[in-house]
């Protein structure tokens, strides 16, 4: 199994600012996700992080909003921008595990004021 | 929406009893997976379904799936109060998509 760390583990932010958030994996992965968790709802896939090309974006959101960045085979960012109380979550990343399931991360959660 | 739905939304049980929780799903799908997450934290795989098999045994948990209904239960037999979290189904499309899409959840409490 991949041991994954995420920081911050949480913050709370003003509304305009952005926040980037980061994911370690112990392991080299190919594929790592990104989920949103609004509060006491399920999980929301956002992109999809390949490393060295573009992230590809779920329907209902943007790159200029949620911009990925997945540098190597073991570390992503995303970055929450121009935030609003809306964006209020827990954001989650995840990798591919064995036989199609993922291994999560504990989550940032993040508050906007 | 993709979502599954997942029913109930919450249980709350005595420790010993079992529990069961239900996810309906709207397309054809590859295979089928639990996933618990205790307060709020990252998820951990519990258990996979493929979607030519019914039934599945892992320790206390017993899954099953009818594709026909578009369904899928789980079911932990002789709960403890460490079992009390969210229970979230998701669901794998295809066998080239490393997509899932997860249910709406229900969050289980065990009483000691």
């Amino acid at each position: 199994s991949a041991v994954i760390s995420q920081k911050p583990s949480r913050d709370i932010c003003q509304r305009g600012t952005s926040l980037t958030i980061q994911c370690q994996v112990d392991s080299q992965v190919t594929m790592m996700f990104w989920y949103r968790q609004q509060p006491g709802q399920s999980l929301t896939l956002i992109a999809t992080a390949n490393q060295g090309s573009e992230a590809t974006y779920e329907s209902g959101f943007v790159i200029d909003k949620f911009p990925i960045s997945r540098p190597n085979l073991t570390f992503s960012t995303l970055t929450v921008s121009n935030m609003s109380p809306e964006d209020s979550s827990i954001y989650l990343c995840s990798v591919e595990g064995r036989e199609e399931t993922q291994y999560f991360g504990p989550g940032t959660r993040l508050l906007v004021l | 929406s993709q979502q599954g739905e997942e029913d109930p939304q919450a249980l709350s049980i005595q420790e010993g009893e079992n529990a069961t929780m239900n996810c309906s799903y709207k397309t054809s799908i590859n295979n089928l997976q639990w996933y618990r997450q205790n307060s709020g934290r990252g998820l951990v795989h519990l258990i996979l379904i493929r979607s030519n098999e019914r039934e599945k045994h892992s320790g206390r948990l017993r899954v099953t799936l009818d594709t026909s209904k578009k369904s899928s239960s789980l079911l932990i037999t002789a709960s403890r109060a460490a079992d009390t979290a969210s229970y979230f189904c998701a669901t794998d499309k295809s066998w080239w998509s490393d997509k899932l899409i997860f249910g709406t959840g229900t969050r289980l409490q065990v009483f000691p």
